[in-house]
């Protein structure tokens, strides 16, 4: 079936630095999604990305999706402790499940 | 929008114990997943279903459990006799029509089995 994979498993940052997590799909897919769960709670839909090659900002936070649209960044610049918590990447499998990734949990250091 | 309400928010049983998961999704969406999420394993989705009718459940780890969605408001999921390694925290999530809407979480169940 399809793998998501995610990777690093863990990142600690000083606060300010930059952060980013990679994401490799096993397969094409149609599109990727990014979640975020701060500690304790549940993961929160961030963006979608479609297109072959699509970058996408919010605010501090960059997201680009692969040309062969098999694989995926997030990319924070200057990081915030507000910043903490796991990122995941999903990706549909069989229409309509998704499947995420193991995460990136980021911990940042003020 | 009240958002996907999940019950209980924590649940503490014994081995062989019957445990009984709640999900309301949002309304109108007619999508409804149920994942578990472990150190160990991740998010891994168990089930999910549309319109009410179960679609998928190849992801159930085993004839212990058991789902069910009796109108397009309630959703349950059932372990029935639970055991230590059942312990984890249940999300259950919704969403709309169309392949790319996105998941919608409830807070989540946080089960210990001792």
């Amino acid at each position: 079936g399809q793998q998501v994979m995610q990777i690093p498993q863990y990142q600690h940052v000083q606060e300010g630095e930059d952060f980013t997590t990679y994401c490799n799909s096993s397969t094409t897919l149609s599109n990727i999604q990014w979640y975020k769960q701060r500690p304790g709670g549940h993961p929160v839909f961030l963006i979608q990305l479609v297109k072959s090659g699509e970058v996408k900002k919010q605010k501090r936070l960059t997201f680009q999706f692969g040309e062969a649209k098999k694989n995926s960044s997030l990319h924070i610049t200057a990081t915030q402790t507000t910043d903490v918590g796991t990122y995941f990447c999903a990706g549909p499998y069989a229409g309509n499940m998704l499947t995420f990734g193991g995460g990136t949990r980021l911990m940042v250091k003020p | 929008d009240a958002g996907v309400i999940q019950s209980p928010r924590h649940e503490v049983t014994e081995m062989g114990q019957e445990v009984t998961l709640r999900c309301k999704p949002i309304s109108g969406h007619d999508y409804l997943f149920w994942y578990r999420q472990t150190m160990m394993r991740g998010l891994e989705l168990l089930i999910y279903f549309n319109n009410n009718v179960p679609i998928d459940d190849s992801g159930m780890p085993e004839d212990r459990f058991s789902a069910k969605m009796p109108n397009a408001s309630f959703s349950t999921l059932k372990i029935q006799p639970s055991e230590p390694r059942d312990s984890a925290v249940y999300f259950c999530a919704s969403r709309g029509t169309g392949v790319n809407s996105p998941l919608h979480f409830g807070n989540g169940t946080r089960l210990t089995v001792t």
